[in-house]
């Protein structure tokens, strides 16, 4: 069974500087996908970033970036130049790759970091 | 285009009683997938659809099932609720196997 796991409960940042939220993964899948969601107040689930576990490239998505070790089974998220709108609840979620014809591959999802971003 | 609309955003039951939940996916999505959020146990995976079938089953009692309509639009249903299903229910629509799943505003069930 695949877990997720983030190490963070919470964290804060100043507005305009830089943060990197931690998640760990533990699989014996080989083709998988890693997401970053982001869940503000309003309680929304938006997709901030995803990684293709064959693809050696780390995804970036503007300020948002990832840094992705497969053999470390690390998946962090980087926010540059932080903005007050970020203030959210950040879930790292894992998810296999399914084949055509099959099952879409749930998501299995980490217990989240509670990032504040200070002014 | 219009996002994941789940309906109703709050509802409030007693115990014993049944509830449906309801799911429109993005237009063209044809995969809808369900989530329980609470507290004490996170983010746990229902149930997932696709053309009216249901592909994927979470660890959740019987009480727990739904469905999917040839229009997409998809239905959770819990019967006989307990007070632990008090939760945010969030439903997630995908247009195909392995693209991401986009999410609903989710709806807040609370269990008196």
């Amino acid at each position: 069974a695949q877990t997720v796991t983030q190490s963070q409960p919470e964290m804060s940042v100043q507005e305009a500087e830089t943060v990197t939220l931690s998640c760990t993964y533990d699989t014996s899948e080989n083709n998988y996908y890693l997401f970053w969601y982001k869940q503000p107040p309003s309680r929304q689930m938006i997709l901030v970033i995803r990684q293709e576990a064959y693809k050696q490239q780390n995804a970036t998505e503007n300020r948002f970036s990832v840094n992705f070790q497969k053999a470390a089974k690390s998946f962090s998220l980087k926010i540059s130049d932080s903005q007050l709108g970020d203030t959210a609840m950040y879930f790292c979620a894992f998810m296999k790759y399914g084949n055509y014809g099959g099952s879409q591959g749930n998501l299995i999802f980490g217990k989240g970091t509670k990032l504040s971003v200070k002014p | 285009k219009a996002g994941v609309t789940q309906t109703p955003r709050y509802l409030i039951k007693t115990r014993g009683q049944q509830v449906t939940l309801s799911c429109s996916p993005i237009s063209g999505h044809r995969s809808v997938s369900w989530y329980q959020q609470t507290p004490g146990q996170g983010l746990q995976f229902l149930f997932e659809y696709f053309s009216e079938t249901q592909r994927n089953k979470g660890n959740f009692p019987g009480r727990f099932s739904g469905r999917q309509f040839s229009n997409s639009r998809s239905e959770m249903n819990v019967s006989t609720l307990e007070l632990g299903d008090s939760a945010l229910y969030l439903c997630a629509s995908s247009m195909s196997i392995n693209q991401p799943q986009h999410f609903g505003d989710g709806t807040r069930l609370s269990i008196l």
